[in-house]
């Protein structure tokens, strides 16, 4: 059964740093997702991609963050300059209407 | 935007007791997902449901979109059911998902 990869499983990195987040999609799908979870606290909306280009993004995804599709199988999340709020769990999805998510990127920011 | 509620926040079962877990939103919704978050934190797709009713095994889960709430359904419930359940909307029209607070479940053995 297609599922959602996500490399790494862990993160560690100094504040300040810049951190790349990957993910491989499901491969026929054409609308992909980054949401956070902070540990203990519901998971929130980052942004939506399609067609090569953010379709919707939340307060939340601030200049801090990027994303792009560098080829045809890879989905990014990019955090520049760290910041120890960023510590949380990292998911992506994939999907049109029913979403799949990824098992997630723990990043812990020191 | 759209608020989501879930209730109750905590439940506490003795394995093979019958749950219902409530969704309230409160706006028009595209899509609406049950989520099961288990103890290792993934994510599992239970239902896709934006409106009627569907049922997986010992789970149903039933949404009334005019009444802007969705119900999930544990029978017989099992330690391995144990985890927090998330419900999930995204506004009609948008991308944008909106996930409510969860409902944190632990069934004793």
């Amino acid at each position: 059964e297609p599922e959602v990869t996500q490399t790494p499983s862990h993160q560690v990195t100094q504040m300040g740093q810049e951190v790349i987040l990957r993910c491989v999609p499901i491969s026929n799908h054409l609308y992909f997702y980054w949401y956070r979870q902070i540990l203990g606290q519901k998971v929130e909306f980052l942004v939506s991609f399609y067609n090569n280009e953010i379709s919707e993004k939340s307060e939340i995804f601030d200049d801090q963050f990027s994303v792009e599709r560098p080829d045809g199988s890879n989905f990014t999340l990019k955090i520049r300059s760290t910041k120890l709020e960023d510590s949380a769990m990292y998911f992506c999805a994939s999907g049109e209407n029913e979403q799949f998510f990824g098992p997630g990127t723990r990043l812990t920011v020191l | 935007g759209i608020q989501v509620e879930q209730s109750p926040p905590d439940l506490i079962l003795q394995e093979g007791a019958n749950s219902t877990l409530r969704c309230n939103f409160s706006d028009s919704v595209n899509n609406l997902q049950w989520f099961h978050q288990n103890p290792w934190g993934q994510l599992i797709n239970l239902f896709y449901i934006p409106s009627g009713t569907k049922q997986n095994g010992r789970l149903s889960a039933t949404t009334v979109a005019t009444e802007r709430y969705s119900l999930l359904y544990i029978s017989s419930s099992q330690t391995t059911d144990s985890g927090v359940y998330f419900c999930a909307v995204a506004e009609a029209g948008g991308f944008k998902t909106i996930f409510g607070a969860g409902t944190r479940l632990f069934v004793k053995a």
